[in-house]
């Protein structure tokens, strides 16, 4: 299976702030990675795919970037409704797998 | 709107049954592939199983292979989860999710529905 590994596990940053979450993944998985964002008590919400490509309705804030099997997902600037956990997702290969979760909070 | 509503979700007790729904509307539920997704209490997302367009080929998580089920009626725009011999770690919120479109994309996941609870406990 493919692992992916978030980190950190876990950020508080300031309104304003430009935060970034990264993922590595095992194995050459390409592009082919989601990002979500989780409310509590809600379902992910899509963001990003393809590693870097926005999707329809999500704040211009947020992007994603790759370098190999590196990625970054980066808020350029950390609103206080952008408080969630955050996956990435990859969909090279079954099983599907996820990172482990990045808790961000307001400082 | 596109919408994914889940059911059925409830309290088991250890080596019991249960069956999920997934409701689609919004799109041509026929047209994509399936999957379902689970998350147990404060923990992370793990991925459960896929089914194609047509029903014709699921493919399930080591950790559910034998046990569980899923299933499709396009004509009724619903997916299915047939659990069986459910164990306690089998404890979690479990979403269905529509992949994107074909290709790598069909375990792209796209929208969620918002989860049915299912507690296995004596």
């Amino acid at each position: 299976d493919i692992q992916m590994t978030q980190s950190p596990s876990s950020l508080s940053a300031s309104v304003g702030d430009r935060v970034t979450i990264a993922c590595q993944a095992t194995q050459d998985i390409n592009t082919f990675l989601n990002w979500f964002q989780q409310k509590p008590g809600q379902a992910p919400y899509l963001l990003i795919y393809d590693a870097s490509s926005l999707e329809t309705g999500v704040p211009s804030r947020f992007s994603g970037s790759a370098s190999g099997t590196d990625f970054t997902l980066t808020i350029s600037s950390l609103q206080p409704e952008d408080v969630a956990t955050y996956y990435c997702q990859q969909y090279k290969r079954l099983p599907v797998t996820f990172g482990q979760g990045t808790r961000l909070e307001i400082k | 709107e596109v919408r994914l509503v889940e059911s059925g979700g409830s309290l088991v007790q250890p080596g019991g049954s249960l069956r999920l729904s997934c409701a689609a509307s919004g799109f041509t539920f026929g047209n994509y592939w399936m999957h379902w997704v689970r998350q147990a209490p404060g923990k992370g997302l793990v991925w459960v199983s896929r089914i194609d367009p047509d029903g014709s080929a699921t493919t399930y998580g080591d950790a559910v292979m034998g046990r569980f089920a899923v299933s499709r009626d396009n004509a009724k725009d619903t997916l299915s989860l047939q659990m069986n011999s459910l164990r306690d770690e089998d404890t979690a919120v479990y979403y269905c999710a529509r992949a994107r479109g074909d290709g790598y994309s069909r375990n792209a996941f796209d929208i969620w529905g918002q989860g049915t609870m299912v507690t296995v406990s004596s």
